[in-house]
């Protein structure tokens, strides 16, 4: 089954402890994103990678990193969580860019920082 | 100005009614829209995508593109309770890198 995977679904952390939320798409997809949601907000673009080795900075990139070592795997990374990164997590893919290539998003990760 | 603006809502309508979904941008670059429907909790699942000016229809769902006036909207016809749900427009703005959404507009179809 086509489909983007994130992990954890459920995570709840102190201030500062590192923590990495995976994500994988087996769609043989170039682009990859991730995406945060707030209520008010609605889904605030993170980060995004177009090809493997490839990242950028979407709108709200501060206190993330991620990298792309493989074209299926796209993690994101909290070095130092704060409580302003408490949020719905999506991890999404798409073939490329455009009207032929809608987003695929996984089920979501929801985090709490204490 | 947001890049994508949808009114919060939430717009309730009877069911059987015609749901109509607003939404305007503001990047004239914009090329391809997309209509996303969210259930509490879940992640966005695809609707429907338009990027011709005019209609394009789904079934019950009708997507409507005018780029002129930078607005899109989105139709439900014979509206039905399992279309409660929270509808994300989004548009690929800034060179055509990132997919923007609006807020989101929660609709309530009442029995």
């Amino acid at each position: 089954e086509a489909q983007v995977t994130q992990n954890p679904r459920y995570l709840i952390t102190v201030t500062g402890k590192k923590l990495t939320v995976t994500c994988s798409q087996n769609m043989n997809h170039e682009y990859m994103s991730w995406y945060r949601q707030d209520p008010g907000l609605g889904l605030r673009q993170i980060y995004y990678s177009m090809n493997v080795e490839v990242t950028d900075k979407g709108d709200v990139p501060e206190g993330y990193k991620v990298s792309r070592k493989e074209k299926r795997n796209f993690p994101l990374i909290l070095e130092s969580p704060s409580p302003n990164q408490t949020s719905l997590y999506f991890c999404a893919s798409s073939l490329g860019q455009g009207a032929g290539s809608p987003l695929h998003f996984g089920n979501g990760t929801r985090l709490t920082v204490t | 100005q947001k890049e994508v603006e949808q009114n919060s809502g939430p717009l309730s309508v009877p069911e059987g009614a015609i749901a109509s979904l607003n939404c305007t941008y503001s990047d004239r670059g914009s090329q391809s829209f997309f209509w996303y429907r969210q259930y509490s909790g879940k992640s966005p699942e695809l609707i429907m995508f338009i990027y011709s000016n005019g209609d394009k229809e789904d079934g019950r769902f009708t997507a409507q593109l005018n780029k002129a006036s930078q607005y899109v909207s989105l139709l439900i016809r014979d509206s039905q309770p399992s279309d409660s749900a929270t509808y994300l427009c989004a548009a690929y703005t800034g060179g055509g890198n990132k997919l923007t959404f609006g807020t989101g507009t929660q609709l309530k179809v009442e029995l």
